[in-house]
């Protein structure tokens, strides 16, 4: 089995750009989909990328997702920071036993 | 649009079940699966098992096995999620997912599970 390990935290800036990193301990991040999530205090998560970089309609382009096998992690980027994109953000993957994992999450602050 | 609506609240004692019911609406609730995600107070996010809703077969996290049973009622879109002896441990919010085979991409909006004698 595996681990997604993500930071604690992360911020910056309205206006800037942030990328928030999830690394796969075994096996390559390119062989399963990835997914990122957000979770604003108090509400459901809600999917921002799915299998690596798709956007769920309603998701705006600011949000996107990637793949690098050479440091075998995936990453979700935010540009033109907005402080409603203060919130919780989980990456999530699996394998081919069914094996599912969720990263630990990562709180981005902006300010 | 993609809703999911979720049974209301519950609270059990130790070693009760917990029958939580999901809704789905907005979509051919057969070409997608389920899964269930659960969130313990102030901790991460937890996946629990998922189910095929076209054929029926389902899968959960080891942890989980033998006390879960994940079941669906095509003639009402609704998935349901049992789970048996419930310890103090298990009070979180459970959630629904319709799921395009272990990637959830539409979210209900949570049960809140308390378990307390």
């Amino acid at each position: 089995n595996f681990m997604l390990t993500q930071p604690h935290s992360v911020s910056e800036s309205p206006g800037k750009t942030v990328t928030i990193s999830c690394t796969r301990s075994s096996g390559s991040i390119a062989s399963n989909f990835v997914q990122w999530f957000q979770q604003r205090p108090g509400s459901a998560p809600t999917t921002v990328i799915y299998e690596d970089n798709q956007r769920p309609s309603g998701v705006p382009d600011r949000f996107s997702g990637s793949i690098d096998s050479s440091s075998n992690s995936a990453s979700l980027t935010i540009s033109g920071l907005k402080t409603e994109d203060e919130a919780d953000y989980f990456c999530q993957s699996y394998n081919s036993d069914i094996y599912v994992v969720f990263g630990g999450g990562t709180r981005l602050t902006v300010l | 649009q993609v809703q999911l609506v979720q049974s209301g609240a519950e609270v059990k004692k130790p070693g009760a079940s917990v029958k939580v019911s999901c809704k789905a609406s907005g979509y051919t609730f057969t070409t997608y699966g389920i899964s269930w995600v659960r969130q313990a107070p102030g901790q991460g996010l937890e996946w629990m098992g998922w189910i095929n809703v076209y054929n029926g077969k389902s899968n959960s996290a080891q942890k989980f096995q033998g006390r879960i049973t994940m079941t669906t009622d095509t003639s009402r879109s609704t998935a349901y999620m049992d789970l048996r002896s419930l310890r103090s441990d298990d009070t979180a919010v459970y959630y629904c997912a319709k799921d395009r085979g272990l990637r959830p991409v539409h979210w209900g909006q949570g049960t809140l599970v308390t378990v307390s004698s």
